[in-house]
């Protein structure tokens, strides 16, 4: 079975600009979530998407946004780049049901975005 | 106070050597307790689940969880070269919510 992908993976942006990053979930998972990864902060959740719909929001301003679609694929994307926004971006992908295994999260290898 | 404390480390141990990785919550309504490992450019990847208090075991690995302390750990045992990565804590209460992830323990397991 085919891994979670994440393009692109890399990507240099200069402030004020916007991004959109897109990820591929495995095969059958219908939930995807998006973290954003930094020295200082850790791993920091940012939404979840499960059938098209928006779950879960973590504490992030309203300039990152998601969206999925219809064959569980997601994009986020972030508009007027602040240079805090340089970060390892990953998503992650479950079965998403309740009673299934949520807590186990497959996760891409991220895109590591550089805000200039 | 952050919901999950992790030390980031970094924590270096000869080859052999038993590694503990620890994280302390305030959160009480955490039930399942997970660790996760990240190799350097790469996500991270599931390495241990467990649900409420206990330990579980799997290889040389082995997962405990004190909720009464809200204090989890994670033991490497003859712990190898190839352990070297950042070990991350994460967490989560029942229903629909997201994983909450300490900051992650980077490990060198040198040979």
């Amino acid at each position: 079975k085919a891994g979670v992908t994440q393009t692109p993976r890399y990507l240099i942006k200069t402030r004020g600009q916007q991004v959109t990053l897109s990820c591929s979930p495995i095969s059958g998972h219908r939930s995807v979530s998006w973290y954003q990864q930094t020295p200082g902060q850790g791993l920091q959740f940012l939404f979840e998407y499960f059938s098209e719909t928006q779950r879960n929001k973590g504490n992030f301003p309203g300039r990152f946004s998601g969206r999925q679609f219809s064959n569980s694929r997601s994009e986020m994307n972030v508009s007027t780049l602040e240079l805090g926004d340089s970060a390892l971006y990953l998503c992650a992908s479950s079965l998403g049901l309740a009673g299934s295994r949520s807590y186990e999260q497959y996760f891409g290898p991220g895109t590591r975005l550089t805000v200039t | 106070q952050k919901e999950v404390e992790q030390d980031p480390g970094p924590l270096s141990v000869p080859e052999g050597a038993i590694v503990s990785l620890n994280c302390t919550y305030s959160n009480s309504a955490f039930q399942y307790f997970m660790w996760y490992r990240q190799y350097s450019r790469k996500g991270p990847e599931l390495l241990m689940y467990t649900y409420s208090s206990g330990n579980k075991e799997d290889g040389r690995f082995t997962a405990q969880v004190d909720k009464s302390s809200k204090y989890i750990s994670l033991f490497i045992r003859d712990s190898q070269p190839s352990d070297s990565a950042t070990y991350l804590c994460a967490m989560k209460s029942p229903g629909n919510t997201p994983l909450v992830f300490g900051k992650g323990t980077r490990l060198s397991v040198i040979a």
